[in-house]
């Protein structure tokens, strides 16, 4: 059983540009969620995704936006990027429907805009 | 809307020393908790988690959570603390009409030797 796994590990960035992060969700897991960690804050919740279509998202702008593949698989894509988007943003997966499974976190990836 | 206040920023104990990470919730419904450990540069990791039943349930590496309904909270401990404890620890509950975690600041564990 293969874990969550997140591509790249690092990232740099200048203000203005686009980025895309990879996420391969957990063996026999149809559900993704991205997640954006502030230094020092808790993780906040961006968007999930099932069936490949978006069905949840918290409060961020437009130009977040997302994928979500066949073999479920994700992308996170940020737009005309700003200094504040710097953070760790963290992959999970769970299966949908069973609210007795958690949610398995990739490493994630770590977004420095300069 | 859900909330999760850790009012503890940072805690240093002893090795070997006992420990309580304090978590209180906000919800509406019953609350579906978490408590999860944050090595740095790392991702999260599931250290236990309450849906129902026993208020008292039992995690990986020897961490336990109650259940308080009256209280709103959901506190972690651990009886003996070990060097490799030390990391961040974050405290969530799961909403699934919004189909989200919302996290709460996080509690930073240093271990004394």
């Amino acid at each position: 059983e293969t874990g969550v796994t997140q591509s790249p590990t690092h990232l740099i960035k200048t203000r203005g540009q686009q980025v895309t992060l990879r996420c391969s969700s957990q063996s026999g897991h149809n559900t993704v969620s991205w997640y954006q960690q502030a230094l020092g804050q808790g993780p906040q919740f961006i968007f999930q995704y099932y069936r490949e279509e978006e069905n949840g998202r918290g409060n961020f702008p437009p130009r977040f936006s997302g994928l979500q593949f066949p073999n479920y698989s994700s992308e996170l894509n940020v737009n005309a990027l700003e200094l504040d988007d710097s953070a760790l943003y963290l992959c999970a997966s769970r299966q949908h429907g069973q609210m007795n499974t958690e949610a398995f976190f990739g490493q994630g990836t770590r977004l420095t805009v300069v | 809307a859900q909330s999760v206040t850790q009012p503890d920023i940072h805690i240093t104990v002893s090795e070997g020393a006992s420990l309580e990470l304090r978590c209180n919730y906000s919800y509406g419904a019953t609350p579906y908790l978490f408590w999860y450990v944050q090595s740095p540069g790392q991702g999260l990791q599931l250290l236990l988690k309450y849906f129902s039943g026993d208020t008292l349930v039992q995690g990986i590496k020897g961490f336990e959570a109650e259940f308080k309904r009256s209280q709103s909270s959901f506190n972690l401990r651990k009886p003996s603390v070990h060097w490799s404890d030390a990391a961040e620890y974050f405290c969530a509950v799961f909403s699934g009409s919004a189909r989200q975690l919302t996290f709460g600041s996080g509690t930073q564990l240093t271990v004394l030797p």
